[in-house]
């Protein structure tokens, strides 16, 4: 069984520009989430994709999209960069919107 | 809100020592409450979880017992290796919430 995977593992960018992140969930998991996660700190939620829909989102700008598609893989895209952006995003899948996450290994962006 | 609040660290201990995390939450009604682990690179691992009051969540030695009389979710390790040091965050789940809200960590050092 496959677990959550993550790509890119490490990605620079410049701010101002737009980044793509894709997770792929773990197999028979349906329901993906994604967080922020700044130095230090403990991850924050963006949102939720229950069946390739928005199912709950936290405090983020709308520069801050995803999308989830019909094998349940899912993308965070993130608009207009900003130093702030600069952080781990973490993807978890589960069987459904309240059940146990699993977690992926993350993506490390810096924005400089 | 729902929120978390962690013991600060970094926590350095020798090894076969005793260890203890405090955790306490804020939170309506039952929330389900988790113990996640993150090794250095690594995504979260969950470690422990408990659902109901009283409740005792265990793994690898680690244990943490729901208390609602105090909304604390403490955890506990009689006696640590040096393969514990990692990142341990408390985290929490609202009831039909889909989102994890977690506290910002304790990082872990166990010395030989």
């Amino acid at each position: 069984e496959t677990g959550v995977t993550q790509s890119p593992t490490h990605l620079i960018k410049t701010r101002g520009q737009q980044v793509t992140l894709r997770c792929s969930s773990q197999s028979g998991h349906n329901t993906v989430s994604w967080y922020q996660q700044a130095l230090g700190q403990g991850p924050q939620f963006i949102f939720q994709y229950y069946r390739e829909e928005e199912n709950g989102r936290g405090n983020f700008p709308p520069r801050f999209s995803g999308l989830q598609f019909p094998n349940y893989s899912s993308e965070l895209n993130v608009n207009a960069l900003e130093l702030d952006d600069s952080a781990l995003y973490l993807c978890a899948s589960s069987l459904a919107s309240t059940y146990e996450q699993y977690f992926g290994p993350g993506t490390r962006l810096t924005v400089t | 809100g729902d929120s978390v609040t962690q013991m600060e660290g970094p926590v350095t201990l020798s090894e076969e020592a005793f260890l203890t995390i405090n955790c306490t939450y804020t939170a309506t009604g039952y929330p389900s409450l988790f113990w996640y682990v993150q090794y250095p690179g690594e995504g979260l691992q969950l470690l422990l979880k408990a659902t109901k009051a009283d409740d005792k969540g265990s793994n690898k030695g680690f244990e943490a017992t729901y208390r609602k009389e105090t909304t604390s979710f403490h955890l506990e390790k009689g006696s640590v290796q040096v393969s514990d040091s990692a990142v341990y965050f408390c985290a929490l789940r609202g009831i039909g919430n889909e989102k994890l809200t977690f506290g910002t960590g304790t990082r872990l050092t166990i010395i030989p």
